[in-house]
Order: structure tokens, then C-alpha cells, then sequence
């Protein structure tokens, strides 16, 4: 099946910093979503992004679906950015089933 | 609102004993996922359903039943034969097609004690 590796899994930031995190997948894909997961463990949709850039306030994502990855910026960081950052993606063809990775940790401190 | 509706939050099981966990959604969503999540790890699949009376077993399925026979519900029962439940479970929901995003539930937090 498709692997979705995503990078750092752990990252630590002073508020005010900015950071990028990294999502690969090995197989073509026709969607893609990057989830924050609250300290409560809810998972929040972030974006919806299969191609192109997209902006969100502080947050902005691109994906660049021929060169399989996708990356999540967060600018300006606070510590409600601490949680977990996961992307999904569906492949193309297959049966609709969103595939996770692992996750990057992020733990912003004042 | 629309979304989708996880009960109980906590729920605790004595070992031996099947508990089934509650997942709704009035998305008018036709597919629904279940997923586990362990402490540090990402989420697998345990279930999916993407019509109703249709189900089919995802890459965690042993100890685990479903049924799907309202499009708006999809249960998960935790049975005794599930060697180690105690974990976090997420439903989510997504319109068939390519182009449509998966929507989480608040999750339920299962220990056996």
C-alpha cells in the first residue's frame, strides 16, 4: 500500500518562531489533508490541498503532487500550535481510504 | 450543526466484556472510517463502510465488528477477543468521490481495567 512518511517527528519552537513540516508519499494521490490534533485529541482539519498553495491565516501549505510531498508552514508560532500535525492522503485508483503518517509532535514554548 | 457525534468520551471495560462505541454523523456522508490510534502513534484502520449494509475489515480488524445499517451510523463493538483495547478511537466520515474531505469526531478513549 502507499507509505506516507512525514518529517520532523518531533520539533520544538519558541513562540514567534517559524517551522515547516514535511509529508512524502510513494504513490500518486488525488487528495490530501493536514489535521492538527489538539491536546484533547480531536482532530482538526487544516487544509484540503491535493495541489497548489493555500493560505490560512498563519498557516499556509503547498503540495506538489508530481514530486509526491507536501509541506505545512507555520509562521509566527504560539503555543496553541502545540499538538500533533498529520497528513492523509487518498491514492489514485485505489479505494478511498485515507492513509495516515505518523505525525510530527510540536510542543511550542513561551 | 452537522458533524460527527463520538459517545461515550470515556468509556472503561473489564476484560472479558464486548462495549460498542457510538458513532454519528448528519453529513449525509455516504463513507465511514474507523481508526485506532495508540499513545505516539498514528491512526490504522480498523473498519470502513463506504454504503449502507456494507462494510469492509481495514489492516486492524481482529476483535473488532461493525454494522452499517443506517447511513448515518456506524458502530464499533469491541469484543472480549481483542487482546489489547485500550486505546483512542476516532470515526470519520467523507462524501464518496475524490475531491471531498474526511471529518473526525471528538474520539473515544477506551481502557480496560
Amino acid at each position: 500500500g502507499i507509505q506516507v512518511e512525514q518529517s520532523p517527528p518531533d520539533l520544538i519552537l519558541q513562540e514567534g518562531a517559524n517551522s515547516t513540516l514535511r509529508c512524502n508519499f510513494s504513490d500518486s494521490v488525488n487528495n490530501l489533508q493536514w489535521f492538527h490534533q489538539n491536546p484533547w485529541g480531536q482532530l482538526i482539519n487544516l487544509f484540503y490541498i491535493p495541489s497548489g498553495t493555500k493560505q490560512n491565516g498563519r498557516l499556509s501549505a503547498t503540495t506538489v503532487a508530481t514530486e509526491r510531498y507536501s509541506l505545512l508552514y507555520i509562521s509566527s508560532s504560539q503555543t496553541t500550535d502545540s499538538g500533533v500535525y498529520f497528513c492523509a492522503v487518498l491514492l489514485s485508483g485505489g479505494s478511498y481510504i485515507p492513509t495516515f503518517g505518523r505525525g510530527t509532535s510540536l510542543i511550542v514554548h513561551p | 450543526d452537522g458533524g460527527i457525534t463520538q459517545s461515550p468520551k470515556y468509556l472503561f471495560r473489564k476484560e472479558g466484556q464486548n462495549v460498542t462505541l457510538s458513532c454519528e454523523q448528519n453529513l449525509n456522508h455516504d463513507a465511514m472510517y474507523w481508526y485506532r490510534q495508540d499513545p505516539g502513534q498514528g491512526l490504522r484502520l480498523i473498519y470502513y463502510s463506504q454504503i449502507v449494509n456494507d462494510f469492509q475489515k481495514g489492516d486492524i480488524a481482529e476483535g473488532y465488528s461493525v454494522s452499517r445499517e443506517k447511513k448515518e451510523s456506524f458502530p464499533l463493538t469491541v469484543t472480549s477477543a481483542q487482546k489489547n483495547p485500550t486505546a483512542f478511537y476516532l470515526c470519520a466520515s467523507r462524501a464518496t468521490g475524490t475531491g471531498t474531505e474526511a471529518f473526525f469526531g471528538q474520539g473515544t478513549r477506551l481502557t480496560v481495567v
